[in-house]
């Protein structure tokens, strides 16, 4: 069965740098997301892309994040400053369609996940 | 505001008992209910999706859930728990938009023998 990889699955870095957690969408899938879970709380939707543009974005996603397929498989989000508050688990998802169309198609696949820890 | 309320952070289970997780939203329209779960180190599975239609669903691993409008509630049930359910559930909202998921704090199950 078909199902989204993200790497890598522990990413260790200092305050201050920049990381770039990937993700590899199932295949036939148009739209791609970045959720994350600081411990202990809640999942929460960072971003969704579509058709190589941001469709919906959080409050969380401000300038420091930022996201792209720089290929047909990759999908990308990278922090450019990392602050000690970004440590987390982010999770990548893609469904086959984005709006309200077949419910089917609106499922969100996730991947395992990339635990980052600023230190 | 759209909000997701699972009011329950733990619940313990004996192996075979059954079992009703509880998931409360707030959100003006007909809402998109799933329920994922997550187990140690694994990505978030779904379980089961309501979008419309019949209100009771069916779902993997025998799990079941039902969408009661005027209690604005989506609780997940089982009828009989195996050990290996032990995991984490979350139950989610679509937004208006279709596109952000919009989840609650979660359920961690413990299941004894």
């Amino acid at each position: 069965e078909p199902e989204v990889t993200q790497t890598p699955s522990h990413q260790v870095t200092q305050m201050g740098q920049e990381v770039i957690l990937r993700c590899v969408p199932i295949s036939n899938h148009l739209y791609f997301y970045w959720y994350r879970q600081i411990l202990g709380q809640k999942v929460e939707f960072l971003v969704s892309f579509y058709n190589n543009e941001i469709s919906e974005k959080s409050e969380i996603f401000d300038d420091q994040f930022s996201v792209e397929r720089p290929d047909g498989s990759n999908f990308t989000l990278k922090i450019r400053s990392t602050k000690l508050e970004d440590s987390a688990m982010y999770f990548c998802a893609s469904s086959v369609s984005g709006g309200r169309g077949a419910l089917r198609e609106y499922e969100q696949y996730f991947g395992p996940g990339t635990r980052l820890t600023v230190t | 505001a759209q909000s997701v309320t699972q009011p329950d952070i733990h619940i313990t289970v004996s192996e075979g008992a059954s079992l009703e997780l509880r998931c409360n939203y707030s959100y003006g329209a007909t809402p998109y209910l799933f329920w994922y779960v997550q187990s140690p180190g694994q990505g978030l599975q779904l379980l089961l999706k309501y979008f419309s239609g019949d209100t009771l669903v069916q779902g993997i691993k025998g799990f079941e859930a039902e969408f009661k409008r005027s209690q604005s509630s989506f609780n997940l049930r089982k009828p009989s728990v195996h050990w290996s359910d032990a995991a984490e559930y979350f139950c989610a909202v679509g937004a208006g938009s279709g596109y952000a998921l919009n989840f609650g704090k979660g359920t961690s199950l413990l299941v004894t023998p």
